[in-house]
């Protein structure tokens, strides 16, 4: 059973408008979560977390919002620019330092 | 600066052989960490370690070997390699107190 999902598979959106992605979770104990960015070829980089505690979080263009009782979270950047087209996981943690991890959602920023 | 570095970037290997990935970071985190990537799948953890002397188990462990002699270094061993094995493969390592994690650059194998 998966514990996180990320239901699209990919989404594509114009330069400058905002970029949703969503991400939800099944395992109430997870009490920390994070979106990594990853390039191809590359590793994936951490771009942006929030505490469970919180319901919100923002980091310039970047925002997480956070619905425990929904048990759903998302990310949003505004504006988007092209440079974001990459593939974005959701992960999830609780406790110790392991994550658990989505299957990820390409972001395709159009000129 | 500090980093995490995976070696080799690229193998091909025949099914049936041994292969060790090499993983090494100088941030001396505690914690380090084996995933597999595959298309659909996103990262499926294999195996992690909290310290020294510490392993344990991830979701999709089996026919998959780590150990942990030191801080730096967390080196994956397939016993003998598979078709299925084929993939790229990312270690990654976290601080005790800090929740995201620094990954690799990868390392894709093939098994023929």
């Amino acid at each position: 059973d998966q514990q996180v999902k990320q239901n699209s598979p990919s989404l594509s959106v114009q330069e400058g408008r905002i970029s949703i992605l969503n991400c939800d979770y099944t395992n109430s104990m997870f009490d920390y979560f994070l979106w990594y960015k990853k390039y191809p070829a590359e590793g994936p980089t951490f771009l942006i977390s929030i505490s469970s505690i919180k319901d919100k979080n923002e980091d310039g263009r970047f925002t997480v919002f956070l619905n425990k009782s929904a048990k759903h979270l998302s990310l949003h950047i505004v504006p988007s620019q092209p440079g974001d087209s990459a593939v974005y996981f959701c992960a999830a943690k609780f406790n110790a330092g392991k994550s658990t991890f989505g299957d990820g959602t390409t972001l395709t920023v159009k000129p | 600066d500090a980093e995490i570095t995976q070696s080799p970037r690229h193998k091909i290997t025949e099914t049936g052989r041994q292969v060790t990935l090499a993983c090494h970071q100088t941030w001396n985190h505690n914690n380090m960490f084996w995933y597999r990537q595959d298309l659909g799948h996103g990262l499926r953890l294999i195996h992690y370690s909290y310290g020294v002397q510490d392993t344990n188990k991830g979701e999709v462990s089996d026919g998959y070997s780590v150990s942990r002699s030191n801080t730096e270094d967390l080196p994956l061993t397939l016993e003998s390699a598979a078709s299925s094995q084929t993939s790229v493969y990312f270690c990654a390592s976290s601080g005790r107190r800090r929740n995201e994690q620094f990954f690799g650059p990868g390392t894709r194998l093939t098994v023929l």
